[in-house]
């Protein structure tokens, strides 16, 4: 059974301060994409990384995939209360697993105005 | 331009009723996933479907679950004979192909068991 482990589980700042949220596991992944979930609704994709190694930037928003295939990261710079939200990782371990997502249990993560 | 449409958005069911969820998929993809989110726990895999096969059922309780995506029509998630612990949001995703790195996830159906 392959696990993914996410930390921190709540994380609360000020804005303008930066944070990382840390996706680990001892599996190897084809991809790790990583969600945001608002409540009462689905998740929404905001990236997929499948090279090892790979850095991904969306704005203010830079993720990384770990050499191994086996760990990410999501760091934002300058948090802005709008970033308040649920972060998700999730793997994707390829050949028959493909379309068989192995999700984090997620960060809440607020930022203070 | 919709997305992966889920519906009912909220659905109250005694126990030992039947519960039925419906998902249409983003216009045009033809590969759909339910996840199961439980309160206090993470998004768990339930089955990938394909028009009119089951490609993966392997997250399924094997008794009262089961699901389809039909020819024509959305893909239904039918739970026989609820009971409490079966009360969860129930999401559906979907995609065009099989390897394609990233799911558009509908809105999700929050199951009460009363």
């Amino acid at each position: 059974t392959q696990l993914l482990k996410q930390s921190p589980q709540f994380l609360s700042i000020q804005e303008g301060e930066n944070l990382t949220v840390y996706c680990n596991s001892s599996s190897v992944f084809s991809s790790l994409q990583w969600y945001r979930q608002e409540p009462g609704e689905g998740p929404v994709l905001l990236v997929t990384v499948v090279t090892g190694g790979e850095v991904k930037k969306l704005k203010r928003l830079t993720f990384q995939f770990g050499d191994a295939r086996k760990d990410s990261s999501l760091h934002i710079t300058a948090a802005q209360p709008g970033d308040t939200g649920l972060y998700l990782c999730a793997g994707e371990a390829g050949g028959t697993s493909y379309g068989k997502l192995t999700f984090g249990q997620g960060t809440i993560l607020t930022v203070h105005p | 331009n919709a997305g992966v449409m889920q519906n009912p958005r909220h659905l109250v069911r005694r126990r030992g009723q039947e519960a039925r969820l419906r998902c249409s998929p983003v216009k045009g993809h033809s590969h759909v996933y339910w996840y199961r989110q439980l309160p206090e726990e993470g998004l768990k895999f339930m089955v990938y479907l394909q028009k009119e096969n089951i490609i993966d059922e392997s997250g399924m309780p094997k008794e009262r679950f089961s699901a389809e995506f039909p020819k024509e029509g959305p893909s239904i998630l039918r739970i026989q004979q609820v009971v409490r612990g079966d009360s969860a949001a129930y999401f559906c995703a979907s995609s065009p192909a099989r390897e394609n790195y990233g799911y558009t996830f509908g809105s999700g159906t929050r199951l009460t068991v009363v």
